[in-house]
């Protein structure tokens, strides 16, 4: 079945720079899509469209893609950003949905 | 303000069946499509189903093909989840959702979740 591949942990300063990246092959036809998760709460969609930003989601938050490769950045990292982020797209059909593993984001 | 409010969570045997509803408000319903997603306890998020707006088109993930049905009764804004021939791979917290990226306005609603748990 199809995968994409995150990785499981990052750890960041606060103000720093994080950078999140999720491979796999149907990202360079399809969208990616990014979720913050914090236990208890349901997820929220950061980013969509590989680099388009819901309103209401601060600036520091930027996606990115490149081949079969998308990215999110968290720029000026606080420490209200530590969660569990989640890559999304489609299945090489293009319909089905597929996550990633998860990465949890720690604020040291 | 638009609300999903899951219902019919709870603890089930394996093998038994369970049914999850998902009310909408504030959402053009019948315009939406609508789609499941579920955490296990410490794991990461799974997506389960989805269901076009009209129900005509339904897609799920291979671990639960077969044994899972999505629906929506568009006259009840609600979305149902049937689940069935649990097992303990099920457990965890089920949640429904409606994103909607193509055209203006952009969504991407979620409910709190329901929880499942399949123990004997």
């Amino acid at each position: 079945s199809y995968e994409l591949t995150q990785p499981t942990s990052v750890s960041v300063s606060p103000g720093q720079t994080a950078i999140i990246t999720c491979s796999g092959d149907a990202l360079s036809k399809t969208f990616g899509y990014w979720y913050q998760k914090k236990p208890g709460q349901a997820p929220l969609l950061i980013i969509y469209k590989d680099n388009e930003r819901p309103s209401g989601i601060p600036e520091r938050f930027s996606g990115s893609s490149s081949g079969t490769t998308v990215t999110l950045t968290i720029s000026g990292v606080q420490a209200e950003d530590e969660a569990d982020y989640y890559c999304q797209s489609a299945d090489t059909s293009g319909r089905a949905w597929v996550f990633a593993g998860g990465t949890k984001v720690t604020v040291l | 303000q638009v609300q999903l409010v899951e219902s019919g969570g709870g603890v089930v045997q394996p093998g038994r069946s369970l049914r999850l509803s998902c009310a909408a408000s504030g959402l053009t319903f019948n315009n939406a499509a609508m789609h499941w997603v579920r955490q296990a306890p410490g794991k990461g998020l799974e997506w389960v189903a989805i269901i076009s707006y009209d129900g005509g088109v339904k897609l799920y993930a291979e671990s639960v093909k077969g044994r899972f049905t999505i629906s929506r009764d568009n006259s009840k804004d609600t979305v149902f989840l049937q689940m069935s021939s649990l097992t303990v791979e099920d457990t965890g917290v089920y949640y429904c959702g409606s994103r909607r990226v193509a055209e203006s306005p952009i969504w991407d609603h979620w409910g709190q979740g329901t929880l499942v748990r399949v123990s004997s």
